[in-house]
């Protein structure tokens, strides 16, 4: 069973374009939460989905950044006219159940904004 | 917002020591605790998931104890291996649905062989 996908691992943008990160996960899961680590710091939630719907964006920044997990397909973070400031690593996890369950982590694809 | 500490940042110990650190949290309103080990360039980990007071698990040479009463978590490695060489999160969703995971900062531990 393959794990949670990710990819790209690594996407350079300049300032001002778009990126696109995507996060399969897990055969079987259809809950998709996606976390930020930005430079010297931690973990942090942005996102919860399930397919077609958006449950919690309470870590969302406001402006720029998407969130969307189709019927079909893999689950898309998209943030429109990056900023040097979105450069960190972004993970996205997935679990079976909501709940208080495990979730799975990919690898992670790192953003850089030059 | 949820705060959870973990202590030491960092630890670095010989092979074949024994060591342990801390995660804390507040007592109040507590649904579960995860464990991860997160190891450079790799995805994390999942350890544990913690739900009861009193709890204690075990993996091999790691194991963790939880209470939820006064609100910290212990992870221990017993017998530490060079591979063991990894930042161990702790992690706690803020409410019942489990939803959002609250990360502390991790401790960074290095094995000397």
């Amino acid at each position: 069973n393959a794990g949670v996908m990710q990819n790209p691992r690594h996407l350079v943008r300049r300032r001002g374009q778009e990126a696109r990160l995507r996060c399969s996960p897990m055969k079987g899961h259809s809950h998709v939460y996606w976390y930020r680590q930005l430079p010297e710091e931690g973990l942090k939630f942005m996102v919860y989905l399930q397919k077609e719907n958006i449950i919690d964006e309470s870590g969302m920044p406001k402006e720029r950044f998407s969130a969307e997990f189709p019927k079909e397909g893999p689950s898309i973070l998209r943030i429109q006219q990056v900023v040097r400031g979105d450069s960190a690593a972004y993970f996205c996890a997935s679990s079976p159940i909501q709940g208080s369950g495990q979730q799975y982590f990919g690898p992670g694809t790192r953003l850089t904004v030059t | 917002i949820l705060n959870v500490e973990q202590s030491p940042q960092s630890l670095h110990v010989q092979e074949g020591d024994s060591t342990n650190f801390t995660c804390s949290f507040p007592s109040s309103n507590f649904y579960a605790l995860h464990w991860y080990r997160w190891e450079t360039a790799k995805s994390p980990e999942a350890l544990f998931v913690m739900t009861l007071n009193g709890d204690e698990k075990k993996k091999g040479r790691i194991s963790a104890t939880l209470n939820t009463k006064e609100g910290y978590s212990y992870l221990y490695i017993k017998g530490s291996q060079p591979e063991d060489s990894a930042t161990y999160l702790c992690a706690l969703p803020s409410n019942n649905a489990g939803n959002m995971l609250t990360f502390g900062g991790g401790t960074r531990l290095m094995v000397k062989p």
